[in-house]
């Protein structure tokens, strides 16, 4: 398996502008995370999947942000309309099982919001 | 919901001498503990973990060390390298048990 992979890797756009950010997750994992990364914040959990259904979206910032899991192939996170404060770098993670396993992260989608 | 501590934020150390950080939790309920690496630039990758049934676990130069009564768990790197500096960050599952809620995040930087 490729590992979780992420799109795109690097996305500079426009405030104001919507943004989706892809995940496909390792085959078989049935749990799917995303998170932002920023220095002020450090590691912030916005909302996870379970076998494809959202359980826990407590993390998400404002209704701008919004999460799909259409399969248990694909993901995305969006962001309409988008703010400079959105910059940051998100992650996708993937795991198996629900009683405490590794969750393997994607390479990250650097996200700059102008 | 789950309160993850970890200190400290920054480490320098000289290469040869041992690193420990430690990560506080709130939820005694808690019974999975990882540790995740994180390069510059790079994603975090998960280095070691350890389960509340043992109170220790080692692989090669690092260690994980539990104490479930007091609700800290820390990390050992035995004869650092200058390839050991990188993130480290724990983690600690809140709710259901692959909700992993990560600390702070501590800097360590190994000089040669």
């Amino acid at each position: 398996d490729a590992g979780v992979i992420q799109s795109p890797r690097h996305e500079v756009t426009e405030m104001g502008q919507e943004v989706t950010l892809r995940c496909k997750p390792i085959s078989g994992h049935d749990y799917l995370f995303w998170y932002r990364q920023t220095m002020m914040r450090g590691l912030e959990l916005l909302i996870y999947f379970n076998n494809n259904v959202p359980i826990d979206d407590s993390g998400m910032p404002e209704d701008r942000f919004s999460a799909k899991m259409p399969n248990a192939s694909f993901s995305t996170l969006k962001i309409q309309p988008s703010e400079p404060r959105d910059s940051a770098v998100y992650f996708c993670a993937s795991s198996f099982l629900s009683s405490g396993s590794e969750a393997f992260f994607g390479q990250g989608t650097r996200l700059t919001v102008v | 919901g789950e309160n993850v501590e970890q200190h400290p934020s920054t480490l320098s150390v000289q290469e040869g001498d041992s690193a420990v950080i430690k990560c506080t939790y709130s939820d005694s309920a808690s019974n999975y503990f990882p540790w995740y690496k994180q390069e510059l630039g790079k994603r975090p990758q998960l280095i070691i973990d350890i389960r509340s049934n043992v109170g220790e676990k080692k692989d090669q130069r690092i260690a994980v060390t539990l104490n479930k009564t007091a609700k800290h768990f820390s990390l050992h790197i035995t004869e650092t390298q200058p390839e050991d500096s990188a993130v480290y960050f724990c983690a600690v599952p809140s709710g259901g048990y692959n909700k992993l809620i990560f600390g702070a995040g501590t800097r360590l930087a190994v000089h040669p």
